[in-house]
C-alpha cells in the first residue's frame, strides 16, 4: 500500500522558515506529481502547491513567492520551504500523490487516492 | 481564486437520501470534468469518495454518486448511514496547463 509520511512541522514565530519533509514509499515516486494541501484548524481543504515529474512547480497565490516546493526523486522525498510565515498559514499541512507520468506520457488527474496523515504548522509570537 | 461555494450544512434520517452542492463558474466547475468529491472524519486525512464527477474509486459504496450541470456539481448519498456524518468537500481542475485545484468550503453531513 502507497505510503506518505509527513514531518517537519511545528511552532514558528511570524515571519520565519519551516521545511516540510514527506517520505514516500511502496510506488515508482519519480514517476507521480506531488502535491501538499493544507487544513486549517476547524477549516476547509486548501491546495498549496505541486510538481510535476519533471520538476515542474505550482503554487496557489496565497503563498506564491513565500514557498518553495521540491522533490528529490533518490530519496523519495517530496519537500516544502515556507519563508515569510503568517499566522494564516498556520494548519495541518498534507502530501498527496498526483497525476502519474512515465513511459512518455501523463495521465493527468486532478484528484488524491493518496493522502498522507499530516504534519501541523503552527504561526505564532 | 475564490473557493468553490457549499452549503455550511445538509442533514438528513437514517436512509434518507441528502444531495451536498458545489457552485463553481464557468473557468472551473463549468469548464472541466475533473469535480472530486472527499469524504473526512474527524482526526482523518480526507478520503476520495468521487472523481471525474461521477466515478467512485475501488471500495467506496456506490450509494455515493456525483454529477454535473452548468457550473454546479453535486454530490448524493442515498440510504444514509450514521457512518455518513462526516465533512464533505468538492474540488476542480482549473486549468489542465496547471497542476492546480480548487477545493470547496466543505459541508458537514449530520445524520439525525
Amino acid at each position: 500500500e502507497v505510503q506518505l509520511v509527513e514531518s517537519g512541522g511545528g511552532l514558528v514565530q511570524p515571519g520565519g522558515s519551516l521545511r516540510l519533509s514527506c517520505a514516500a514509499s511502496r510506488f515508482s515516486f519519480s514517476k507521480y506529481d506531488m502535491h501538499w494541501v493544507r487544513q486549517g484548524k476547524g477549516k476547509g481543504l486548501e491546495w498549496v502547491s505541486g510538481i510535476g515529474t519533471v520538476g515542474d512547480t505550482f503554487y496557489s497565490d496565497s503563498v506564491k513567492g513565500r514557498f518553495t516546493i521540491s522533490r528529490d526523486n533518490a530519496k523519495n522525498s517530496l519537500y516544502l520551504q515556507m519563508h515569510s510565515l503568517r499566522a494564516e498559514d498556520s494548519a495541518l499541512y498534507y502530501c498527496a500523490r498526483g497525476s502519474y507520468c512515465g513511459d512518455g506520457d501523463c495521465f493527468r488527474i486532478y484528484h488524491y487516492v493518496y493522502w498522507g496523515q499530516g504534519t501541523p504548522v503552527t504561526v505564532s509570537s | 481564486q475564490s473557493a468553490l461555494t457549499q452549503p455550511a450544512s445538509v442533514s438528513g434520517s437514517p436512509g434518507q437520501s441528502i444531495a451536498i452542492s458545489c457552485t463553481g463558474t464557468s473557468s472551473d466547475i463549468g469548464a472541466y470534468n475533473n469535480v472530486s468529491w472527499y469524504q473526512q472524519h474527524p482526526g482523518k486525512a480526507p478520503k476520495l469518495m468521487i472523481y471525474d464527477v461521477t466515478n467512485r474509486p475501488s471500495g467506496v459504496s456506490d450509494r455515493f454518486s456525483g454529477s454535473k450541470s452548468g457550473n454546479t456539481a453535486s454530490l448524493t448519498i442515498s440510504g444514509l448511514q450514521a457512518e455518513d456524518e462526516a465533512d464533505y468537500y468538492c474540488s476542480s481542475c482549473v486549468d489542465t496547463s496547471t497542476l492546480d485545484v480548487l477545493f470547496g468550503g466543505g459541508t458537514k453531513v449530520t445524520v439525525l
